[in-house]
């Protein structure tokens, strides 16, 4: 069974930097892109970053560019997103997903159930 | 940027009816197009990709139609679980999610 599990999440103020992650199992973690996908409270989803299943091919939401930084650790089967000069528009439960094909911009086949980044001074 | 539009807003319906969702692409996507489901509290569930395809153990239910601009979500015959936010997704220029459309009862 495909099991993703974010940790991580919390209240920060303004400014200040947060880094969650993901627990990957019950599949073949390195063969498999990864995503960051979020939600503000009551509001639609919103994209936020993907990694190719090695690592190298990246890209990020021009809302979080410059800010944000995924990355992956296969040996760990584990998916980190570091989040700096965070904003209070950045307060959303966070998802983390899974790509169906592999490819780097995919369909999200498998979600964890999320961990709420909550910006507030 | 592709915008993603979805249509209605909302769709009051009862069980046993049928549902059609719309989702606009601002530019074609060809048929990187995808439908998700989401119940409150919980993560969303794929049910449909590349336009038409159902996802693995979705219900013969849900049916997908659509290429270029246009999509459509059907749900043939409401069963009272199916009552939720539906989001449509492209992939065919980055990422991009619909607003989504809230179908209840």
């Amino acid at each position: 069974e495909v099991r993703l599990v974010e940790s991580g999440g919390g209240l920060v103020k303004p400014g200040e930097s947060l880094i969650i992650s993901c627990a990957a199992s019950g599949f073949t973690f390195e063969t498999y892109s990864m995503n960051w996908v979020r939600q503000a409270p009551g509001r639609g989803l919103e994209w936020v970053s993907s990694i190719g299943y090695s690592g190298i091919d990246i890209r990020y939401a021009d809302s979080v560019k410059g800010r944000f930084t995924i990355s992956r650790d296969n040996a760990k089967n584990s998916l980190s997103l570091q989040m700096n000069s965070l904003r209070a528009e950045d307060t959303a439960m966070y998802y983390c997903a899974r790509g169906h094909y592999g490819d780097l911009f995919d369909w999200f086949d498998s979600w964890g159930q999320g961990t709420l980044v909550t910006v507030s001074s | 940027e592709i915008v993603l539009t979805q249509s209605p807003d909302t769709l009051s319906l009862s069980p046993g009816e049928r549902a059609t969702l719309s989702c606009r692409a601002s530019q074609s996507v060809s048929s990187y197009l995808a439908w998700y489901q989401q119940k409150p509290g919980q993560a969303p569930r794929l049910l449909i990709k590349d336009a038409s395809d159902r996802a693995t153990g979705i219900p013969a239910r849900f049916s997908g139609s659509g290429s270029g601009t246009d999509f459509t979500l059907t749900i043939s015959s409401l069963e009272p679980e199916d009552f939720a936010i539906y989001y449509c997704q492209q992939r065919s220029d980055k990422i991009s999610f619909g607003p989504g459309t809230k179908v209840h009862i």
